[in-house]
């Protein structure tokens, strides 16, 4: 089994705060998604990266691909309650066809 | 959003009894899963098609068998649940693999929450 450890696994923080969360494996990936899944519903993807050292903004969100592509980071600056959820890394390995998730990051933000 | 329907959404069975799960997608992508999610697990992969009778088996597939004889259809069949195959289960599709041509996005059904006792 080829893993994603995420870290950490629980995040409470007060809105303003800003946050990072890890995802790391032993291994390298091809490429490497970040998706939010809020409560009842399935994950929704918020970026896609594929070149070592790559680094991708969405608004207040940032995300890193390692130079190795064996790990990422997701970085929230100034945190809103909206950003409240479950967050995934989730990589593809060469030659494979689905994505191993990793375990998730579960964000709340206090208002 | 994607046209992706699950169903049933929640189903409540006994120990020993088969449950079928079916994922239905109008926008012909090529790529269906099935994942299961647990607390504390994120999302791990049961099995996966890459096109109609193409499948292969995930990380956890023992217990679990799929079919898919139409691009649109993923079945995903319990010969037998146990109560560890209590969960929420997900379909996904895509239309490409992530980092290649496309965007390698997964869309994901709204679950089907099965309780086995």
């Amino acid at each position: 089994t080829q893993l994603l450890e995420q870290s950490p696994q629980f995040l409470s923080i007060q809105e303003g705060e800003n946050l990072t969360v890890y995802c790391n494996s032993s291994s390298v990936f091809s490429s490497l998604q970040w998706y939010r899944q809020e409560p009842g519903e399935g994950p929704v993807l918020l970026v896609t990266v594929v070149t070592g050292g790559e680094v991708k903004k969405l608004k207040r969100l940032t995300f890193q691909f390692g130079d190795a592509r064996k790990d990422s980071s997701l970085h929230i600056t100034a945190a809103q309650p909206g950003d409240t959820g479950l967050y995934l890394c989730a990589g593809l390995h060469t030659g494979r066809r689905a994505l191993t998730f990793g375990s998730g990051t579960r964000l709340q933000v206090q208002p | 959003d994607a046209g992706i329907t699950q169903s049933p959404r929640h189903k409540v069975t006994e120990t020993g009894t088969p449950v079928t799960l079916r994922c239905h997608q109008t926008e012909n992508h090529r790529y269906m899963y099935w994942y299961r999610q647990d607390p504390g697990h994120g999302l791990r992969l049961i099995h996966y098609s890459y096109g109609v009778k193409d499948t292969d088996k995930g990380e956890v597939s023992d217990g679990y068998s799929v079919s898919r004889s139409k691009t649109e259809d993923f079945l995903l069949t319990l010969e037998s649940a146990t109560s560890s195959q209590t969960s929420v289960y997900f379909c996904a599709i895509s239309e490409s693999l992530a980092g290649g041509p496309g965007t390698g996005e997964l869309f994901f059904g709204e679950g089907s929450r099965l309780t086995v006792l």
